[in-house]
């Protein structure tokens, strides 16, 4: 069964607007960390923004925010105000409380529109 | 600061000949991961290291790959023979304080003729 699961293989969004990312986990692990990274065209993998599975609010970090729902278990990217520089792709990965490494998501390619 | 380091950029090789790409990890940090990424496949990750020790080498895809750390600041990962579907980005990745997050080289793409 994948562990992190990007539904969504391609998103547009007109600059300015909000779009939000979706990205849903599996774990049997109480204590887990969730991750998103960015990858743009250029290619390097820069990190965004973190929520911890204890964490009581959701993670944020400038124009990101994660909108987790520990139920539901999900952890969509939320980016307001979008810009054409976001245009990228994104990956959400989470870390288990006893593993070391991350597991990635698919990837959701983001194109902002003018 | 510097970032995590790898060399390098790109590389173009035949197949068959042997291929080493190296990481300079950031200073102080522990974990160093080697993860591949190919249009297929995703982000996979090959082998993580702790304290210059190999600690889930289950990535690896066969017995082609082989990866050492000697020291705290550096680490290779060869290929030898190189195939065709070697061909992707190698990403070195070593982990932060605080959150744990990943700092990534700028990775090494790898073509396989």
């Amino acid at each position: 069964a994948q562990k992190i699961t990007q539904t969504q293989p391609g998103m547009f969004v007109q600059e300015k607007e909000a779009v939000t990312l979706d990205c849903t986990y599996d774990t049997s692990d109480p204590s887990y960390g969730l991750f998103w990274y960015k990858q743009p065209s250029s290619g390097e993998m820069i990190f965004l923004i973190y929520q911890g599975s204890y964490d009581q609010q959701n993670a944020t970090e400038g124009r990101y925010s994660l909108n987790f729902q520990k139920a539901r278990k999900s952890a969509n990217l939320v980016i307001s105000a979008s810009q054409l520089g976001d245009s990228a792709m994104y990956f959400c990965a989470m870390r288990e409380g006893g593993d070391d490494k991350l597991i990635f998501g698919t990837g959701t390619r983001l194109q902002v529109f003018p | 600061d510097a970032g995590v380091i790898q060399s390098p950029r790109h590389e173009v090789t035949e197949m068959g000949q042997e291929v080493t790409l190296r990481c300079k990890p950031i200073s102080g940090h522990d974990y160093l991961f080697w993860y591949r990424q190919t249009m297929m496949r995703g982000l996979e990750l090959l082998i993580y290291f702790n304290n210059n020790v190999p600690i889930d080498d289950s990535g690896m895809p066969e017995d082609r790959f082989s990866a050492k750390m000697p020291n705290a600041s550096f680490s290779t990962l060869k290929i030898q023979p190189s195939e065709p579907r070697d061909s992707a980005v190698y990403f070195c990745a070593t982990v932060g304080a605080g959150t744990g997050e990943l700092f990534f080289g700028e990775g090494s793409r790898l073509t396989v003729l």
